[in-house]
């Protein structure tokens, strides 16, 4: 079936310690995007590719970075995670940028503890 | 800024009742949706209407949307256990230039008491 994959499901990293958190997806759309969702809050979108086109929204820290070296994976680089980083990360696609937006797919999320 | 705010935070019925929840948001929008979100796990779409739509149905759901009030209601009828979730209006705003990306509201959590 046609999906939205999201590894590990849960992963533990050291304050300070790099972790990289990965998406694929097999429903070959174009548009991948990275939301935070902190305990009891909505998910906040960090950045989202269209294609190769990297867009970064203006309040996602500089200590998170992302890469999409093809259509079907996308990579979350926190570089120096913090305790407040601690949250649950989820992947979604849309088929295509455009007016109005495509329903979105979610994957199961990454929760990530920092200790 | 936070775009979409739902009420009630959390709502508590019993299996069978109907079950209401509101989202209000600030900015034109192009069209909104509404998720659903079982406890540690990823958002599924229910359902999404467009900003010239006024009500939609799918399912026992049904989606109200009034853009005059900039808000939108989502009615589960009939309600099951299984329906017990998180559910959260997304907003897609009329930026003109494409989509961005969606706004969540913080969500309502509901629990269907059996």
């Amino acid at each position: 079936d046609a999906m939205v994959i999201q590894n590990p499901r849960y992963q533990v990293t050291q304050f300070g310690k790099p972790v990289t958190l990965s998406c694929s997806q097999t429903l070959n759309h174009n548009v991948m995007y990275w939301y935070q969702q902190k305990s009891s809050q909505a998910p906040k979108l960090l950045f989202h590719y269209y294609d190769k086109d990297f867009n970064n929204e203006a309040d996602t820290p500089d200590n998170f970075q992302s890469r999409r070296p093809n259509t079907s994976f996308c990579f979350l680089d926190i570089r120096s995670p913090g305790l407040g980083d601690a949250a649950m990360y989820l992947c979604a696609t849309s088929i295509q940028r455009q007016t109005p937006t495509d329903t979105q797919y979610f994957g199961p999320g990454t929760r990530l503890t920092v200790l | 800024s936070q775009q979409g705010e739902e009420d009630p935070q959390a709502l508590s019925i019993q299996e069978g009742e109907n079950a209401t929840m509101n989202c209000s948001y600030k900015t034109s929008i192009n069209n909104l949706q509404w998720y659903r979100q079982n406890s540690g796990r990823g958002l599924v779409h229910l359902i999404l209407i467009r900003s010239n739509e006024r009500e939609k149905h799918s399912g026992r759901l049904r989606v109200t949307l009034d853009t005059s009030k900039k808000s939108s209601s989502l009615l589960i009828t009939a309600s099951r256990a299984a329906d017990t979730a998180s559910y959260f209006c997304a907003t897609d705003p009329d930026s003109g230039g494409g989509a961005d990306g969606l706004t969540f509201g913080k969500g309502t959590h509901l629990i269907i008491q059996p």
